[in-house]
């Protein structure tokens, strides 16, 4: 099976400031017939389910803002939210859909400071 | 549009069998490449991909849950049921259905159904 891994766990970020979350897969997740990687982030808030914001590493969902963005490749990736928001508090959590089983990384929880 | 709605017991007793229902409209079973999978997330925990079922009734699995596991699904009714064998109270958790496709993320997720094991 892939292992995700992410870091850190939580982080606490200003209002306006970057917050950064890695992720890294234990085996490649890029498909080098398509040049993809196979790896989505999802934000989930309290009491709800959570909700897919970017695809093949980078591509934003539709109605996702701007200020989340993916980047990387292979087996290590990044979420970066530029400009924190108070609606960006939640869980954050990457997964591979390269192979089956899909897995998840522990997630990353972003708070305000 | 797509919805999802995951429903089964809420309450089982430990070694009892579980079983979900997730009931789907919006898409058809039966469109290449489509796949309903369930995922699970025990109290304050991270999420855990549990199984997957494709159009073409292509069964996977979490290699640490399979042999608890059964997936299936019924076209006719637009659902997809999922069995889990020998309850624990470490299988406590809200259970989701969600949507996607053949090697896509998932998209489309249920509101989850919370199953707590206890005696």
């Amino acid at each position: 099976d892939i292992v995700m891994t992410q870091s850190p766990d939580s982080l606490a970020v200003s209002l306006g400031e970057r917050a950064t979350i890695s992720c890294r897969s234990s085996q490649s997740v890029l498909y080098t017939s398509n040049n993809k990687n196979y790896l989505a982030w999802y934000q989930q808030k309290p009491g709800q389910p959570p909700k897919l914001l970017i695809y093949w590493a980078s591509t934003r969902e539709s109605g996702v803002p701007d200020r989340f963005s993916g980047s990387g490749s292979g087996t290590a990736f990044t979420l970066t939210i530029s400009s924190l928001q108070a609606e960006d508090v939640a869980v954050y959590y990457c997964q591979q859909y390269y192979t089956s089983p899909l897995t998840f990384g522990g997630g990353t929880k972003v708070e305000i400071k | 549009q797509i919805t999802l709605k995951e429903s089964g017991p809420t309450l089982v007793k430990p070694t009892q069998t579980l079983t979900l229902t997730c009931t789907f409209s919006g898409f058809s079973l039966t469109t290449f490449g489509v796949g309903v999978g369930w995922i699970r997330q025990p109290p304050g925990k991270a999420l855990e991909w549990l199984a997957l079922i494709y159009w073409n009734d292509d069964a996977r699995y979490s290699s640490s849950l399979r042999s608890r596991l059964t997936i299936t699904m019924d076209t006719s009714k637009n659902q997809v049921v999922l069995i889990m064998t020998n309850m624990d109270p470490v299988d406590t958790a809200t259970y989701y259905c969600a949507h996607t496709n053949s090697s896509a993320p998932i998209d489309y997720w249920g509101q989850g159904t919370l199953v707590t094991v206890s005696s």
